[in-house]
């Protein structure tokens, strides 16, 4: 079973700052099986990157996604009070899903 | 605009059982896999079980195989999830989740209900 490891586990920001969260398999995985979400308090996790690059629909081009084999980034170019929240990245494999511990981006 | 709405959480004693419902609309039901996860209060999320559009296809965690089921009635757009033995630990939130859009190369769920509460406790 693939464990996907993210980091840091908080990452403290304020808004306009540029953020970078990164998710690591403990195995080389298809990038068309890793995918992105955020959570907001209180709701439901939003589908943000699949695919590892590529954003869903209505997601802001201030998102991006990239990353191949172990290690993919999720980057958020200029955070707006909205992007405060939990990230998980996801991934699929031998008939299971499996999630990332998660990141909270928090301001700073 | 698809809707998913989760209901049949609430307090059980260890042990017992509790069925838990998924209604679907906006998008046709039949055509898409249905999931399961989980949020422990404060923790991150957790899958627990998936089912393919015609059922021929289901898997489960390791955490729940053997005393969860999943199920689907297509004719009622529902999902369903019968929970036996429940433990402390299947304490949690949990949600719906859509799979993804026909044809796509990617895994990943689009859309996700707001979930229910389940609470295992004496």
């Amino acid at each position: 079973e693939i464990v996907l490891t993210q980091s840091p586990g908080t990452l403290s920001l304020s808004p306009g700052e540029r953020a970078t969260l990164s998710c690591r398999a403990s195995q080389s995985v298809s990038s068309n099986y890793l995918t992105w979400y955020q959570q907001k308090l209180g709701q439901a996790p939003r589908l943000l990157i699949y695919g590892a690059s590529s954003r869903a629909t209505g997601i802001p081009d201030r998102f991006s996604g990239s990353g191949s084999g172990t290690d993919f980034t999720l980057t958020i170019s200029r955070l707006e009070p909205e992007d405060f929240a939990v990230y998980y990245c996801q991934h699929y494999g031998s008939s299971l899903w499996t999630f990332g511990q998660g990141t909270k981006v928090e301001i700073k | 605009e698809v809707q998913l709405v989760e209901s049949g959480g609430g307090l059980v004693q260890p042990g017992r059982s509790l069925r838990l419902s998924c209604a679907a609309s906006g998008f046709t039901f039949d055509d898409y896999a249905m999931h399961w996860v989980r949020q422990a209060p404060g923790k991150g999320l957790e899958w627990v079980s998936g089912i393919s559009w015609n059922s021929g296809s289901i898997g489960y965690a390791d955490s729940v195989k053997g005393r969860f089921t999943i199920s689907r009635d297509n004719a009622k757009n529902s999902l369903y999830l019968q929970m036996n033995s429940l433990r402390a630990e299947d304490t949690a939130l949990y949600y719906c989740a859509k799979d993804r859009e026909l044809g796509a190369t990617e895994y990943y769920f689009d859309y996700w209900g707001q979930g229910t509460l389940v609470t295992v406790s004496s």
